[in-house]
């Protein structure tokens, strides 16, 4: 069963029109990552929630939010999607700092 | 300065014969770990192989070993009996010390990625 999930897995949105990816966890992990990998790129860690406690990454852009509302769901808000964030997001979680990181299928984000 | 360096852009192997993927990486921690991730075509990132900064044995994973090299900061990934199922891309990561909550807390630092092409 899977234990990382995202959806939905393909999403196309409209330049300018917000839109919102989740993504779920039945690990009961304390800490979720987003992260966001262009086409032929290594990922790029957007933020991360160690339980409630968000931390963004220091060049995360302003129209990149995230919500947590409880341990097993975290969502990433694009508040203004340009064509440049047109990339495959990727979901993460860990359960302590030394234990591996589990992905999920990742969502491919297209802008219009 | 890269911390995690993958030098081959691109591999080829023959089917069921053996491959190295190159990762090298730089950090000042003692306590590190060491990752390999698989991403075929559809995107997802398969968790493959782990290796611990104070781990004396090499990680082995069925197919999937880590030759680790410490005092060369090298972690390079072997595939024995290379499968067409094999050909994806590559990825080496590193989680640096990491604690409890702040701003590093198991964040990992992928490399460049190496696209490995399994031929018939």
């Amino acid at each position: 069963d899977a234990m990382v999930i995202q959806n939905p897995r393909y999403q196309v949105t409209q330049f300018g029109k917000p839109v919102t990816l989740s993504c779920s966890q039945t690990l009961n992990h304390n800490v979720m990552y987003w992260y966001q990998q262009k086409s032929s790129q290594a990922p790029k860690l957007l933020f991360h929630y160690y339980d409630k406690d968000f931390n963004n990454e220091a060049d995360t852009p302003d129209n990149f939010q995230s919500r947590r509302p409880n341990t097993s769901f975290c969502f990433l808000d694009i508040r203004s999607p340009g064509l440049g964030d047109a990339a495959m997001y990727l979901c993460a979680t860990v359960g302590s700092a030394t234990d591996t990181q589990y992905f999920g299928p990742g969502t491919r984000l297209t802008v219009l | 300065a890269q911390k995690i360096t993958q030098t081959q852009p691109g591999m080829f192997v023959q089917e069921k014969e053996a491959v190295t993927l190159d990762c090298t990486y730089d950090t000042s921690d003692q306590s590190y770990g060491l990752f390999w991730y698989k991403q075929p075509s559809s995107g997802e990132m398969i968790f493959l192989i782990y290796q611990g900064s104070y781990d004396e044995q090499n990680a082995t994973e069925g197919r999937y070993s880590l030759n680790f090299q410490k005092a060369r900061k090298s972690a390079n990934l072997v595939i024995s009996a290379s499968q067409l199922g094999d050909s994806a891309m590559y990825f080496c990561a590193m989680r640096e010390g990491g604690d409890a909550g702040g701003t590093s807390y198991g964040k990992l630092t992928f490399g460049q990625g190496t696209i490995l092409t399994v031929h018939p």
